[in-house]
């Protein structure tokens, strides 16, 4: 069974820096499946990210994804204040496992 | 504007059942892929269920199978779950959702439905 585990749990910043969030497979994965998505309090979640690094149509280009095998990557350049929101990975596992997803990482706003 | 738009939730005791509704509209709806996801409260995402345009495929996460039942009517651009023999963990929003294509990725939400199980 693959496990993904995100961190931080929380990610507390300011606007304009740099926020650097990790989603850790418990064994390799393809790549082409990990996609990313944002939830904002109260609104279902908004796909980002998909194939690891292709931006999804209307993501603004500071929100940027990466990586492989075990190791992915969602970095959000310069945050600012409407990026407030959990965000999670997700990756295909197979059928008939079909999804799963990460836990979730939090980024507040100091 | 594609939309998708859940109904059919509300409160039902444990043992009961249940069945979600997920209307669509804005797209080509037999040639894509669909899945239910739900959210317990204060709780992160968990995957439910996947269906594909033609109904020949379907999966379910452990927790559900057996229990629930994914399908669709492509003539009524309508997706379905019905569960039963509820369980008060399976008290959650239902979210349907679109599948992007090949790379597994939700790219259009509903807006979610409740489902609460509780004595």
């Amino acid at each position: 069974e693959i496990v993904l585990t995100q961190s931080p749990g929380t990610l507390s910043l300011s606007p304009g820096e740099r926020a650097t969030l990790s989603c850790r497979a418990s064994q390799s994965v393809s790549s082409t499946y990990l996609v990313w998505y944002q939830q904002k309090p109260g609104q279902a979640p908004r796909l980002l990210i998909y194939g690891a690094s292709s931006r999804a149509t209307g993501i603004p280009d500071r929100f940027s994804g990466s990586g492989s095998g075990t190791d992915f990557t969602l970095t959000i350049s310069r945050l600012e204040p409407e990026d407030v929101a959990v965000y999670y990975c997700q990756q295909y596992v197979g059928s008939p496992r079909g999804l799963t997803f990460g836990g979730g990482t939090k980024v507040e706003i100091k | 504007e594609v939309q998708l738009v859940e109904s059919g939730g509300g409160s039902v005791p444990p043992g009961g059942s249940l069945r979600l509704s997920c209307a669509a509209s804005g797209f080509s709806f037999s040639t894509y892929s669909l899945n239910w996801v739900r959210q317990a409260p204060g709780k992160g995402l968990e995957w439910v269920s996947h269906i594909t345009g033609s109904s020949a495929t379907t999966f379910y996460a452990d927790s559900v199978r057996g229990r629930f039942t994914i399908s669709r009517d492509n003539a009524k651009n309508s997706l379905y779950l019905q569960m039963n023999g509820l369980r008060a963990e399976d008290t959650a929003v239902y979210y349907c959702a679109r599948d992007l294509g090949d790379s597994y990725a939700l790219d259009y939400w509903g807006q979610g439905a409740l489902v609460t199980v509780s004595s």
